[in-house]
């Protein structure tokens, strides 16, 4: 089946030691988000690609970057983790095309940070 | 204030029983409706997606959009123990536009 692959499930982190999250998906959207979902809160948009367009949200902090290299594959890499950092971390996906504009969520990475 | 308001609950219902949710928004401007359901440790799934004001009904679920009121609404008839989740309401102001999530309300269904 078509999906949206989150890779580790479970991550646990040094506080300051960098940490790469990845994402994969196999249903060719031109589309790939990264929000981050602390507990009882509402997922928070971090950045999204537009094919390989990067659009990072104005409050997203410096600490947290992205790479795309390819359809396919994204990334997301937190340089310096932070205790506040620990959450649950979403990859999505959608096309543009209007009547399929709908976000294809992950099963996620819930990132500890020690 | 927040642009999307839910509660959290936790709302605890008999199986068989109907569920119940729904959300206010402030942005007049939103368009676009959607309820995604959340498992623990899991991703969200879109339940139901929704264009305007207006009704949607897929199986047990019905959607209901009331823009006049800034109030949307989920019903789930004949809930079962498998119900038991976190709703996410989620909304656009167009097919191409920020997705604005709501904090989510817990679903218990009991046997």
């Amino acid at each position: 089946d078509a999906m949206v692959i989150q890779n580790p499930r479970y991550q646990v982190t040094q506080f300051g030691k960098p940490v790469t999250l990845s994402c994969s998906q196999t249903l060719n959207h031109n589309v790939m988000y990264w929000y981050q979902q602390k507990s009882s809160q509402a997922p928070k948009l971090l950045f999204h690609y537009y094919d390989k367009d990067f659009n990072n949200e104005a409050d997203t902090p410096d600490n947290f970057q992205s790479r795309r290299p390819n359809t396919s594959f994204c990334f997301l890499d937190i340089r310096s983790p932070g205790l506040g950092d620990a959450a649950m971390y979403l990859c999505a996906t959608s096309t543009t095309r209007p009547e399929e504009e709908k976000l294809f969520f992950g099963s996620g990475t819930q990132l500890s940070v020690l | 204030q927040k642009e999307v308001e839910q509660d959290p609950g936790p709302l605890s219902v008999p199986e068989g029983a109907i569920v119940s949710l729904n959300c206010t928004y402030s942005n007049s401007a939103f368009q676009y409706f959607m309820w995604y359901r959340q498992y623990s440790r899991k991703g969200p799934e879109l339940l139901m997606y929704t264009y305007s004001s207006g009704n949607k009904e897929d199986g047990r679920f019905t959607a209901q959009v009331d823009k006049s009121s800034k109030y949307i609404s989920l019903f789930i008839r004949d809930s079962q123990p498998s119900d038991s989740a976190t709703y996410l309401c989620a909304m656009q102001t167009d097919s191409w536009g920020k997705l604005q999530f709501g904090a989510g309300t817990q679903v218990v269904v009991t046997p």
